[in-house]
This record gives C-alpha cells, sequence and structure tokens, in this order.
C-alpha cells in the first residue's frame, strides 16, 4: 500500500545507454514530479505533470523524456545516459489547489552510471 | 540567488540542546512553506507545514515571518533520532512545483 512507488531502486549502467525509471501514486493526486538529487544532496525540480500534462520543464536536456500515460503514472526515460547524470531521482506527488499542497516521495532510483 | 537558500551545517549538538535552523526564500509569491526531515538514503518526509501564526508540534516549533521572507525551525530537547538533514520547502499555489532549500545536517551526539 505504498503512496508513491518508483522502480527501480538501484540502477548501474553504462555511459551511452537508454534507461527508464516508473513512478506510480495510489494518493489520487493530480500532480506528480521529477526531481534530481546529486553528490551535494542538493534536490532540484526537474519536471511536473499536472493530469497528464507537463507543467514544468526546468530545463532539462532533451535526453530526458518524461511520460505520462495517465495521471497515477510518470515514467522517466534518459538516453544517452552521462557521467553526471548519476544522482538520486525522486518521483513525488502532490494535490495542488489546496492549502498545503504536501509533496509526497517514493523512495527513490540511485542511478550510477559508468 | 537560489529560490530557497539554508545553512548546509552541519550542526553537532549533544542530547537535549536546543537548535535553530533559517531558511530564506527568494519569491515573495510562494504561499505554502514546509520543513522535510531526510534521513540518510531514504526519501523526504514532511516534518511540519509552517504557518503565519506559528506553529507547533511536541519538540518542534516553526515559524514564517513573511516580511523578511524567513522560516525557521527550532528543535528543544533534542534525541539522537533527530539526526538529520533538514529540508526548508516553499510552493506558489498553482506553481506545480515545490523548491526545496539545500538542507541544513544535523547530529545529535549522546
Amino acid at each position: 500500500d505504498t503512496a508513491v512507488s518508483q522502480t527501480p531502486k538501484y540502477l548501474v549502467t553504462q555511459m551511452g545507454n537508454d534507461k527508464s525509471i516508473k513512478c506510480e501514486q495510489n494518493l489520487g493526486h493530480d500532480t506528480m514530479y521529477w526531481y534530481k538529487q546529486d553528490s551535494k544532496k542538493f534536490l532540484k525540480i526537474m519536471f511536473s505533470y499536472n493530469n497528464k500534462e507537463l507543467i514544468i520543464n526546468e530545463t532539462v536536456p532533451n535526453r530526458f523524456s518524461p511520460k505520462s500515460p495517465d495521471k497515477a503514472h510518470l515514467n522517466l526515460h534518459i538516453n544517452s545516459l552521462e557521467l553526471g547524470d548519476s544522482a538520486v531521482y525522486f518521483c513525488a506527488s502532490s494535490q495542488e489547489g489546496v492549502r498545503d499542497t504536501e509533496a509526497f516521495f517514493g523512495q527513490g532510483t540511485r542511478l550510477t552510471v559508468v | 540567488r537560489k529560490e530557497v537558500e539554508q545553512d548546509p551545517g552541519p550542526f553537532n549538538v549533544p542530547e537535549g540542546a536546543t537548535v535553530a535552523f533559517n531558511c530564506t526564500y527568494s519569491n515573495s509569491a510562494s504561499q505554502s512553506f514546509f520543513w522535510y526531515r531526510q534521513d540518510c538514503r531514504k526519501e523526504p518526509k514532511l516534518l511540519m507545514s509552517v504557518y503565519s501564526s506559528g506553529n507547533e508540534d511536541g519538540r518542534f516549533t516553526a515559524q514564517l515571518n513573511r516580511a523578511s521572507q524567513y522560516i525557521s525551525l527550532l528543535i528543544r530537547d533534542s534525541k539522537l533520532s533527530d539526526s538529520a538533514t533538514y529540508l526548508c520547502a516553499v510552493n506558489k499555489a498553482g506553481g506545480f512545483k515545490t523548491i526545496f532549500g539545500a538542507g541544513t545536517r544535523l547530529f545529535v551526539k549522546a
């Protein structure tokens, strides 16, 4: 009954490969996000989607392509992986339009590019 | 200037100490404010929302100063289990994004 679940938890891959991370939320939220947390632990927003529509793209390279088949799912596909993509990627969801729009996070996907 | 700034620490305090964290935000249109807690190799989790009137939850007190665009978190009687990274976060209603500070690391020692 995990609220926000993402898979895989760990991902080790070579430079140049393409990989995907999946995310699902069962909270009924309209808004989902991808965040990147680098080695310095800074949590930076990448994308936000509302009801399957892209709302925010925080100048993320085109190699990153999010896809939202429905409002409960937001997947992230990364092409041509680079060393600098190594980080922890967190999916999150929230319900906009309410006073305290708390974000609920998945457990994170630790991506290591070698 | 970053949208949300906080002192990265680390703060090293003995058990029982009182510790305060500060955070400033740059967007005056921000409407919701939060403190999240992140344990090592875990996801961030909401600790508490922050209201203009100030709010308290047990040993934790959060304050918001809209005029100075400043948020604070006070932890009284620190426990070993309080050791974590504390992230300040702000959100603008309808903005569809929560912006996080870089986090402040707290180590509570016996």
